[in-house]
């Protein structure tokens, strides 16, 4: 039980496209879902907290306009990073809780 | 400001003994501990927790220690095994069911034969 996934694994996009990064809860129901990412050796950064029907929660100093983040139903979150650019390459990671939180596998982006 | 502290980096263990990882808190608010185990290009994996409430919660290889008044926490893992090599990070937060999380800088174990 607690799986949470993640699509893509992996995305190379250009500079100045947008990436959509789906989060979802196969085996439970999730009010509310987390966004991370990780920079090599760094520890995991809590970016915004989706809440299912209402606005995300964006940490300070990441920018809401630029990661958008739906919460759409009780199994799916999405991350949508617009006009990327070289240095939002990342690791992102979503986690749902029920109650610990689990975490999805993790998608790497890569932007050219 | 690091709120979670693991001081260190990296920890090389026998295969069959103890390995303890560390991992300090400074905010009074935490109240819900949980440890993760990470390989890379992967998301963490969820290993045990701990509520304010307890100071000690076991699972199989696995036990948590928490001393609220020292604001530490500590796993350990007995025995041992090559398998438990990876990232550890410790996380806290505020309540145990949809706060947020915050994550320490992990130790990477690694347990030799």
């Amino acid at each position: 039980g607690a799986v949470v996934s993640q699509h893509p694994s992996w995305v190379i996009c250009k500079s100045g496209t947008s990436v959509k990064i789906e989060c979802r809860s196969l085996d439970f129901q999730a009010t509310t879902m987390f966004w991370y990412r990780q920079f090599p050796k760094q520890s995991l950064m809590l970016m915004a907290t989706s809440n299912e029907g209402s606005k995300a929660t964006y940490e300070q100093g990441v920018e809401k306009d630029k990661f958008l983040i739906n919460h759409a139903s009780l199994t799916l979150s999405t991350l949508t990073v617009t006009s990327a650019h070289p240095e939002d390459s990342s690791f992102y990671i979503c986690s749902a809780s029920q109650p610990a939180q689990y975490f999805g596998p993790g998608t790497r982006l890569t932007v050219t | 400001d690091q709120q979670v502290k693991q001081n260190s980096p990296s920890l090389s263990v026998q295969e069959g003994r103890i390995s303890i990882l560390n991992c300090d808190y400074t905010n009074s608010m935490f109240d819900y501990f949980l440890w993760y185990k990470k390989y890379p290009a992967e998301g963490p994996t969820f290993l045990i927790s701990i509520s304010s409430i307890k100071d000690k919660n076991e699972d199989g290889r696995f036990t948590v220690f928490l001393n609220k008044s020292a604001k530490h926490l500590s796993l350990h893992i007995v025995p041992s095994q090559p398998g438990d090599s990876a990232v550890y990070f410790c996380a806290a937060s505020r309540s145990y069911n949809t706060d947020k999380l915050i994550f320490g800088t992990g130790t990477r174990l690694q347990v030799f034969p």
